[in-house]
């Protein structure tokens, strides 16, 4: 069975430019989350999906965030502009509807603003 | 909220046992307690879930008391390949603002 992809695998960028991430979850995966994890931190949710509708995304910041899942399936989460503080792996993760807390990780985006 | 409290860091050696406790004191009644492991340039990997008493499979176990306040997660004769970072996670897939990773355990294991 395919895990979740996300590409790229690694970015660098200048602080005010834009940047956007790919996520393609596991097949019939109902739920789709993005997720910040800062160097030395847990991961922190920014957005969670179920299907094509946004469930949370109390922890996004919409000034310069976005993020959509048009069809149900694939994601993207977009910057801009970036800030050098964005520096950050970005996962993303997917679930059934109802599994509790399973959730099934991809293995990342590297994201560095310089 | 459901807040998980975890020692930082652990030491240990090759093929001992490994006990990581979880402090989660406001656990509600719909949570589920599940345990992930972390190794560097991956994201993290289901390892384990339970909700009450004893959950046990091919990787490791998971001690729940009958309070729920609390949960261990016990890693049998561990290996230098289990060197990584474990996240406890308490929360139900539906109430998002539970799901909330700690800065998780960090597990060295030596030769």
């Amino acid at each position: 069975e395919a895990g979740v992809a996300q590409s790229p695998r690694y970015k660098i960028i200048e602080k005010r430019q834009s940047v956007a991430f790919w996520c393609n979850p596991i097949s019939g995966h109902a739920t789709l989350y993005w997720y910040q994890q800062i160097l030395g931190q847990g991961p922190k949710l920014l957005i969670q999906f179920q299907n094509n509708g946004v469930v949370d995304d109390s922890q996004l910041p919409k000034d310069r965030f976005s993020a959509e899942r048009l069809k149900g399936v694939d994601s993207t989460l977009k910057i801009q502009p970036a800030k050098l503080e964005d520096s950050a792996v970005y996962l993303c993760a997917s679930s059934f509807t109802g599994a509790g807390n399973i959730q099934y990780f991809g293995a990342g985006t590297r994201l560095s603003v310089l | 909220l459901a807040k998980t409290t975890q020692p930082i860091s652990m030491d240990s050696y090759e093929g001992q046992e490994v006990n990581i406790t979880c402090s989660h004191n406001n656990i509600a009644t719909n949570d589920y307690i599940t345990w992930y492991q972390q190794f560097p340039s991956q994201g993290p990997r289901f390892i384990i879930q339970g909700y009450k008493t004893k959950v046990t499979n091919e990787v490791a176990s998971l001690f729940i008391p009958a309070d729920r306040k609390s949960s261990t997660l016990s890693l049998p004769r561990v290996s230098l390949s289990d060197t990584a970072v474990y996240y406890c996670l308490v929360g139900a897939s539906y109430n998002t603002d539970k799901l909330i990773f700690g800065t998780g355990t960090r597990l060295q294991v030596f030769p």
